[in-house]
């Protein structure tokens, strides 16, 4: 059973265009996580999701909407996209840091964002 | 506020040598320490982590970190690597109370036969 599973894992698309990324764990963590890594393998944080509620939201442009309809499953949705859009996007969840976990972060495969 | 500096972007090294891929941090407060690699083409993984305690910790794929506070660095260490150690390798850091995991810009190490 995979414990943080993505789809789709590519997606090929035309600049303007919208397009989803879903994201759903099966580990029972509390918290998950949207992470974007570029061409040259930097890893930034976008988002992070506790129980449905949005805690860290870098500054990512308006573009990008997370939405979390339970706390297995993260969305992520970009409109108007972009060129400089293209990259890999990471879901990851990690149990509730609250509970004296240490944050330990569980990836997904990634999806492999190409805007043409 | 946190930071992560790999010191070194790429490290080709021959099969069976061994390897350190370091790593130093910048925190004004107590932080846990990971280390993740990323094969081509999969998500990250959990290689080894320090939270307290003694400061040498063993990892899979024989893989171990050593935790220097003064320092302020958390290397990664394999005495004799193999062709599959070839990846992407990330350290992190993450305060102990609270807050997200800040990233090092990853190490690739190549393994050559």
């Amino acid at each position: 059973d995979t414990a943080v599973s993505q789809t789709p894992k590519y997606l090929v698309t035309q600049m303007g265009n919208d397009k989803s990324i879903k994201c759903e764990q099966n580990l029972g963590h509390d918290t998950m996580y949207w992470y974007k890594q570029d061409s040259k393998k930097f890893l930034k944080i976008m988002f992070s999701y506790n129980n449905k509620e949005l805690i860290i939201n870098e500054t990512v442009p308006n573009r990008f909407s997370p939405k979390s309809p339970d706390k297995a499953h993260l969305n992520l949705h970009i409109n108007s996209l972009e060129l400089g859009d293209s990259a890999v996007y990471f879901c990851a969840s990690s149990q509730d840091f609250l509970q004296g976990n240490t944050g330990e972060l569980f990836f997904g495969e990634g999806s492999r964002l190409t805007v043409l | 506020a946190q930071s992560v500096t790999q010191l070194d972007s790429q490290v080709p090294v021959f099969e069976e040598a061994p390897v350190e891929l370091r790593c130093n941090y910048s925190s004004s407060v107590s932080v846990y320490l990971f280390w993740y690699v990323q094969y081509p083409n999969q998500g990250l993984q959990l290689l080894l982590k320090y939270l307290s305690g003694s400061t040498l910790v063993k990892g899979i794929n024989g893989f171990e970190a050593e935790f220097n506070k003064s320092q302020t660095s958390f290397h990664l260490r394999k005495p004799s690597v193999h062709i599959s150690d070839t990846a992407e390798y990330f350290c992190a850091v993450r305060n102990t109370n609270a807050g997200k995991s800040t990233f090092g810009d990853g190490t690739t190490l190549t393994v050559k036969p």
